[in-house]
């Protein structure tokens, strides 16, 4: 089984400065990855970016980082030089594999983090 | 197309009537993933699809949900009398392989049921 913890309902930052979005996972599959997507309050789902859980570098997209701990079973989300834009709900997912290697393919949701960017 | 596409946006339904919500993957893309979003934060997957066959339905209720993936047309989620607790966006979400580092997320289908 697949959990992901956000403990954050909330967040507020500051434009231009940057924040830090948490994640906690637990899982026993012996591979997998991990993403962050964004859903604004027009309710789509933007992929934001993905960590696997065998890459040796942290995954960067733009203003977007991810902070892997694999030790600490944590992916946090690191946005840099927040925008009002930015203002949105979080989400942290995963997605594992059987010890075939077979993805499942599903993902599975953290409860999301509300990012409130103020001027 | 280069988007999932799901139709409709929104569907109202008395409780008690039937709802069916389609979701056309991108081309190209052979898995298809159904999830419901209630209250704006919990995701709960559903079911997935590869091509036309089942992939993973262990997220689905037993009864009363239903889903088909058919050759040429779009894929569907059919929900047989509806109840309130039905209510939420259902997203649909599509992928060329289960491992993929991306799944694509249609707009969702906002469901009442009043």
């Amino acid at each position: 089984a697949q959990k992901i913890t956000q403990t954050q309902p909330g967040m507020f930052v500051q434009e231009k400065e940057a924040v830090t979005l948490d994640c906690t996972y637990d899982t026993s599959d012996p591979s997998y990855g991990l993403f962050w997507y964004k859903q604004p309050s027009s309710g789509e789902m933007i992929f934001l970016i993905y960590q696997g859980s065998y890459d040796q570098q942290n995954a960067t997209e733009g203003r977007y980082s991810l902070n892997f701990q694999k030790a600490r079973k944590s992916a946090n989300l690191v946005i840099s030089a927040s925008q009002l834009g930015d203002s949105a709900m979080y989400f942290c997912a995963m997605r594992g594999t059987n010890a075939g290697g077979t993805s499942y393919g599903k993902l599975t949701f953290g409860q999301g983090t509300i990012l409130t960017v103020h001027p | 197309g280069e988007e999932v596409a799901q139709t409709p946006k929104h569907l109202v339904r008395g409780e008690g009537q039937k709802a069916k919500l389609y979701c056309a993957p991108i081309k190209g893309h052979s898995y298809v993933f159904w999830y419901q979003q209630v209250l704006k934060n919990e995701f709960k997957f559903l079911i997935s699809f590869q091509n036309e066959n089942v992939f993973d339905e262990t997220g689905m209720p037993k009864e009363r949900f239903s889903a088909k993936c058919l050759p040429n047309s779009p894929c569907s989620l059919e929900i047989q009398a509806t109840k309130l607790e039905d209510s939420a966006v259902y997203f649909c979400a599509s992928s060329q392989s289960p491992g993929n580092t991306e799944a694509f997320f249609g707009q969702g289908t906002r469901l009442t049921v009043v």
